[in-house]
């Protein structure tokens, strides 16, 4: 199987701040990465698909770029409601998810 | 707008068997694939197998291969996964999601809890 890395584990941040999460796959996946997001208690939400493009509703703070094992996520601007965890996953081959990015206020 | 509703919790003992189920409404359930998703207690997520309604067709991670099987009834739309031979190490919150190489559509989650 395809092994996900993030890093960091876990960030402080602060309202306001620029954000960048890095995942990077053990061998080449295309443009075949997702993004989701995570807060306590719920269900993942769809964030980025296809390595770059924004999920409907999502808003366009978040970006994501990168193709074939090294991608990254990037907040513009934090809000409060952006503290959570964050998941990369690889759809190119049998499913795998990143370990997760903790995203905590500072 | 489609939506996935999954079963309440539950609690088994271990070397049991847990069957889950996950609901759709709106749009049309046979056209896409549903995977299955879990979460141990504080840890990452860890996709286990899929299926798609229209073929009958499903697939599994190798780890679950031979303890997980997962079928679909496309007259009420319903998806179902059974992990047979629970351990207490299969404690977890159980997901499905519409799978469109993506998992855009998440049900709310179903809390299997395995204890003696």
């Amino acid at each position: 199987d395809i092994q996900m890395t993030q890093s960091p584990s876990s960030l402080s941040a602060s309202v306001g701040d620029r954000v960048t999460i890095t995942c990077r796959a053990s061998q080449s996946i295309s443009s075949y990465l997702n993004w989701y997001q995570q807060k306590p208690g719920k269900a993942p939400k769809l964030l980025i698909y296809a390595a770059s493009s924004l999920q409907s509703g999502v808003p366009s703070r978040f970006s994501g770029s990168g193709s074939g094992t090294d991608f990254t996520l990037t907040i513009s601007s934090l809000q409060p409601e952006d503290f959570a965890t964050y998941y990369c996953q690889q759809s190119y081959s049998t499913i795998t998810f990143g370990q997760g990015t903790r995203l905590e206020i500072k | 707008q489609v939506q996935l509703v999954q079963s309440g919790a539950e609690v088994k003992k271990p070397g049991s068997s847990v069957k889950v189920s996950c609901k759709a409404s709106g749009g049309t359930f046979s056209s896409y694939t549903i995977s299955w998703v879990r979460q141990a207690p504080g840890q990452g997520l860890e996709w286990m197998g899929r299926i798609i309604p229209i073929l009958g067709i499903a697939n599994y991670a190798q780890k679950f291969q031979g303890r997980v099987t997962i079928t679909a009834d496309k007259s009420t739309s319903t998806a179902y996964m059974e992990l047979s031979s629970l351990r207490s190490e299969d404690t977890a919150v159980y997901y499905c999601a519409r799978d469109q190489d993506a998992f855009d559509i998440w049900g709310q989650g179903t809390m299997v809890t395995v204890s003696s």
